[in-house]
Order: structure tokens, then C-alpha cells, then sequence
């Protein structure tokens, strides 16, 4: 089974601290995104990756940033954290342009 | 601008009743459309996914209808059980799956005995 691992299921900052959210995939997947999930906005990209040290934007990048150094890790940053990025981060791995995406738990962080 | 519109928001649904979550896009380039489905504390997982070359897609007791015309699809669970209870989210995307998916807003569902 494809596991996606979130480095901190739980994670309570200060404003204008820098937040860096981890995610490991074990599957050697190529693509790998970073989702928020807030209630009645569903799910909302933030950054994704196609392949090692690349990265795209997604619909919501402002306030974040991504850091792609080894295929099977992807971490957001978060340089200053505000309490508008209070919300729920969710990872997901995918094997190839054709392949479905594997979710990984999610961390719910609080911005204080 | 919300490409995918998800309704309803909310769904309570008794066991063995019948469970019908709707969604409509307006990217005719959108050519494929999953459904995830997320239990509390869990990051979501694909349930089922459709490609616009066929109208129903059925998988067990759950079935993706799909509306090119009126650009609409919908997810109906057959004798829904209270291990359904859960959040589904819609989606779509364009170039079979190409690009990033575009999700719908979710929709909690509860089955109550």
C-alpha cells in the first residue's frame, strides 16, 4: 500500500513564526501536492511538483512556499505564519500523470 | 471562482436508503472526474471516477452518473450503511488527469440506523 506520512498531526504556532510541514511518500512517486481543507471551501491547492527540485504554484500559493530536495519528500514552508493559515494541511503522492492521489492524514495547524 | 459546485452540503440518509451527492462544473475541458471519500481524521482517498466517454460507472453499491450536456455528475450510494457515513468530495480535471484536480466544496454525510 502507498503510505503518505505527515511529519505532525497536531501543530500550534505563534504569529510570524516560520512553520515547515513535512510529507515522505514511500512509493517513489513522481508528483507530489500540498492541499488546505477548510470547511465550505473543500480542498484547495497550494503548491504542487511534477519531479525532484521542481515546483509549480497552485491556486492559492500566496503565504507559502516549497522546498522539493529528494523525490520522497515535500515540505511547505510557511515563512511567516498568520492566523489566516490556520486550517488543515493535507500532502498527496502520485505515481504519474495517469494515476490516481494518495492523501496522507493531514496536519491540523493552529496559527496563535 | 468555484469551477466545481458540490451540493448539498450536508446529507442525512437512513441505512439502507438511497445517497445522492451532486456536483456541476463549468470547464468543458474537464474530462475527469473522481470522488474522494474522507473519514474523520483521515486524509482523503479515491472512491470511484468516471471519464466522460460513458454516462454510469459503477463500483459495488456506489455509481457515478455522469451529464456531459448539462455538465453534471452525481455519486449515488445504493443501501447506504452507517460505515458510510464519511465527507465525499467531487473533482475534476482536464487532459485525463494531466493537470491538478479542482475540487468541490464536500458534503458530510451521515447514516443514522
Amino acid at each position: 500500500d502507498v503510505k503518505v506520512t505527515q511529519s505532525s498531526r497536531y501543530l500550534v504556532k505563534r504569529t510570524g513564526e516560520k512553520v515547515f510541514l513535512e510529507c515522505v511518500q514511500d512509493m517513489d512517486h513522481e508528483n507530489m501536492f500540498w492541499y488546505r481543507q477548510d470547511p465550505g471551501l473543500g480542498l484547495r491547492l497550494i503548491y504542487f511538483s511534477y519531479d525532484v527540485k521542481m515546483k509549480e504554484k497552485g491556486d492559492i500559493p500566496e503565504g507559502y512556499s516549497v522546498s522539493r530536495e529528494k523525490k520522497e519528500r515535500f515540505s511547505l514552508i510557511l515563512e511567516s505564519a498568520s492566523t489566516n493559515q490556520t486550517s488543515m494541511y493535507l500532502c498527496a503522492s502520485r505515481a504519474d500523470y495517469y494515476g490516481p492521489q494518495f492523501f496522507g492524514p493531514g496536519t491540523r495547524l493552529t496559527v496563535l | 471562482q468555484q469551477q466545481v459546485k458540490q451540493s448539498p452540503q450536508s446529507l442525512i440518509v437512513q441505512k439502507g436508503g438511497i445517497s445522492i451527492i451532486n456536483c456541476a462544473y463549468e470547464n468543458t475541458a474537464f474530462d475527469y472526474f473522481p470522488w474522494y471519500q474522507q473519514f474523520p481524521g483521515k486524509g482523503p482517498a479515491l472512491l470511484i471516477a468516471i471519464r466522460p466517454d460513458v454516462s454510469e460507472k459503477k463500483e459495488g453499491r456506489f455509481t457515478i452518473s455522469f451529464n456531459k450536456s448539462a455538465k453534471q455528475f452525481s455519486l449515488h450510494i445504493m443501501d447506504s450503511q452507517p460505515g458510510d457515513s464519511a465527507t465525499y468530495f467531487c473533482a475534476a480535471t482536464p487532459n485525463f488527469g494531466n493537470e491538478k484536480l479542482t475540487f468541490g466544496t464536500g458534503t458530510r454525510l451521515t447514516i443514522i440506523p
